[in-house]
């Protein structure tokens, strides 16, 4: 089955800066990769997600770029804020009728 | 549209009792999926149901179950809780539709096992 890693766990960075953060997923059938943020006591929320047929992916600050070739995508999230301090989760899933298979998590932290 | 909700959103148990978990989905929406999540282990996939089958599985012994009724309400039970048990139970609902996949996640309920 699909196994979804990210690295780092933890990343921090300053407000301001970019931050980056990867994941690698195994199964190459899978084509959906949802982002989720999941703030302190709070559910997880989709923030944006990519499909296989697509490289790259902007919402404002935040995108998301895909290399099938390597297995990897990434979140990309610009001119940090003290409220993206949050855990990121990363997901793939083959298709509809499959699980959607997460990451372990990242927690963010920005330092005002 | 309402989010999805669960019901209820804290409850503390003692080892060996059974618990049932309600999860209510976005209306229209028939798939329904089930996650633990604890310290250290992210979002760890229990079972989904669409249309009132399961249709995916997790790695997770038979006291957990599951099942889904004809207005695509879900719930989950746990018999003869252990104190690993504890833990955030989180549903999250879709449409899976076509190319839609996009899951949508309760506030879920937090179990204690004492």
């Amino acid at each position: 089955g699909e196994n979804v890693e990210q690295h780092p766990s933890t990343l921090s960075v300053q407000e301001g800066d970019s931050a980056v953060i990867k994941c690698t997923y195994s199964d190459s059938a899978s084509n959906y990769f949802p982002w989720y943020k999941q703030e302190l006591g709070k559910r997880p929320q989709l923030i944006i997600d990519i499909r296989s047929n697509v490289g790259e992916k902007k919402d404002q600050r935040i995108a998301v770029t895909l290399n099938k070739t390597a297995k990897h995508f990434s979140l990309h999230i610009t001119e940090t804020q003290p409220e993206d301090s949050a855990v990121y989760f990363c997901a793939a899933t083959p298709g509809a009728n499959s699980k959607l298979t997460f990451g372990k998590g990242i927690t963010l932290s920005v330092r005002p | 549209k309402a989010g999805v909700t669960q019901t209820p959103r804290y409850l503390i148990k003692t080892r060996g009792q059974q618990v049932t978990l309600s999860c209510s989905p976005i209306s229209g929406h028939r798939s329904v999926s089930w996650y633990q999540q604890t310290p250290g282990q992210g979002l760890q996939f229990l079972f989904e149901y669409f249309s009132e089958t399961q249709r995916n599985k997790g790695n997770f012994p038979g006291r957990f179950s599951g099942r889904q009724f004809s207005n695509s309400r879900s719930e989950m039970n746990v018999s003869t809780l252990e104190l690993g048990d504890s833990a955030l139970y989180l549903c999250a609902s879709s449409w899976t539709g076509g190319s839609s996949y996009e899951q949508y996640f309760g506030p879920g309920t937090r179990l204690t096992v004492t």
